[in-house]
């Protein structure tokens, strides 16, 4: 099956500093990816649609600025979280849509396995 | 109000016990998806419907689009079925998906 992977699983950064989180499709090309958010007891929330070779689509709320994304390729996104403060602290998660992939498969979201982030 | 809603948010089951999951959505949809998170974080889909009914080993997911209503069902539960079981819709329009909170199941053995 699609399978997708997130790198790092987790980090812990000082208040101040930028961190990657790297999404990558291991077994197919995704032309778009899904970044979410989740706090503690809480559910995902959508941050931004990645498309490969164009800019993000963030949703409301969230400051593009602050969380850029890079779709380079089609089995890469980038979400770097800049100048990282405490309360960006969160589980962020990647999903990823195999375009390829036939009948009712082609709608089916493979999620990532998550980056816990903790800001000192 | 949210969009997606489900029911109940926290379940505790003896294992064996049959267990049902409820999620009603508000706005129109072009499937539903039951996604499963294990206490790690890492997320499995389950289903993905748009009408009728489907089953997977011990799990079934029915899905009523008239009434906007559709129900993840357990059979002859057990411990390791013990996660957060989410439903997702997705709009008529484009990739997005909306989530419920979430349902914690835990099943005792």
């Amino acid at each position: 099956g699609a399978v997708v992977s997130q790198h790092p699983s987790w980090v812990i950064c000082k208040s101040g500093t930028s961190v990657k989180i790297e999404c990558r499709s291991l077994d197919f090309q995704a032309t778009t990816m899904f970044w979410y958010r989740q706090f503690p007891k809480q559910s995902l929330m959508l941050m931004a649609t990645s498309n490969e070779g164009s800019k993000a689509t963030y949703e409301q709320g969230v400051e593009k600025d602050k969380f850029l994304i890079n779709h380079a390729s089609l089995t890469l996104s980038t979400l770097t979280v800049t100048s990282a403060h405490p309360e960006d602290s969160s589980f962020y998660i990647c999903s990823a849509r195999d375009p390829l992939a036939g009948g009712e498969y082609q709608e089916t979201q493979y999620f990532g396995p998550g980056t816990r982030l903790l800001v000192l | 109000k949210n969009e997606v809603e489900q029911s109940p948010q926290n379940l505790t089951a003896q294992e064996g016990e049959f267990i049902t999951i409820n999620c009603s959505y508000s706005v129109g949809i072009s499937a539903l998806h039951w996604l499963q998170q294990h206490p790690g974080g890492g997320i499995v889909s389950l289903f993905m419907l748009s009408s009728g009914k489907k089953k997977h080993g011990r799990l079934i997911a029915t899905i009523n689009i008239q009434e906007k209503h559709s129900s993840l069902h357990i059979t002859a539960s057990h411990p390791r079925d013990s996660a957060v079981y989410i439903c997702a819709a997705r709009g008529e329009y484009g990739n997005k998906l909306v989530f419920g909170a979430g349902t914690i199941l835990r099943v005792k053995s």
